[in-house]
């Protein structure tokens, strides 16, 4: 069974630029999470989708970030502008109905210079 | 207070040894429980669940005490392949948070 799939699995750009990231679920599942994570910390929650729904997108910032999951499938999160705070690792996790358990891709490597 | 705490690490232990994670959190009304393990690099992969009455998998033991709020995995007789940042996660409402993670490296 394939896992989950993201790419780019490496960006680097200049601050000001647009960005935008891609993240196709494991098949069957109607969850799908996006997180930002930090050298030495902990994933954080960016947005968590239900089939199509955000249903917790508190953490994104909208004034720059967006998201969007239009068949309730694969999603893309953008950036517009980066700014040089941006750089992180963007990991997306897919995960079952009725379940908590997630399980994630590669994540996409982002440089803002 | 953090919503997900973890020993700050990192722990240095010898192989064969056992070593002890906690990891604390805030929302009382938390229902879900998990560790995660990282290498260098990668993506969080699921450890184990964590289940109210304890559970078991091998050399890995967690643990959840509602009272006093946290959970624990326990490492038996380390190997040089458990070398990895352990990652506590618990559920706050809809959404899971994760904590900032503790790093072991096992010793020849």
């Amino acid at each position: 069974e394939a896992g989950v799939v993201q790419s780019p699995r490496y960006k680097i750009i200049e601050k000001k630029q647009p960005v935008a990231f891609w993240c196709n679920p494991i098949s069957g599942h109607n969850t799908l999470y996006w997180y930002l994570q930090n050298l030495g910390q902990g994933p954080e929650l960016l947005i968590r989708y239900e089939n199509e729904e955000a249903v917790d997108d508190s953490q994104l910032p909208k004034d720059r970030f967006s998201a969007e999951r239009l068949k309730g499938v694969d999603s893309t999160l953008k950036i517009q502008p980066a700014e040089l705070g941006d750089s992180a690792v963007y990991l997306c996790a897919s995960g079952g109905a009725g379940t908590d358990t997630q399980y994630f891709g590669p994540g996409t490597r982002l440089t803002v210079l | 207070r953090k919503e997900v705490e973890q020993d700050p690490g990192p722990f240095n232990v010898p192989e064969g040894a056992t070593v002890a994670f906690n990891c604390t959190y805030s929302n009382s009304a938390s229902q879900s429980f998990f560790w995660y393990r990282q290498d260098c690099r990668k993506e969080p992969k699921l450890l184990m669940s964590v289940y109210s009455s304890g559970n078991e998998d091998g050399r890995f033991t967690a643990q959840l005490n509602r009272a006093s709020q946290y959970i624990s995995l326990l490492i038996r007789d380390s190997k040089l392949s458990d070398s990895a940042t352990y990652l506590c996660v618990v559920n706050v409402g809809p959404s899971m948070r994760f904590g900032a993670g503790t790093r072991l490296t096992v010793k020849p």
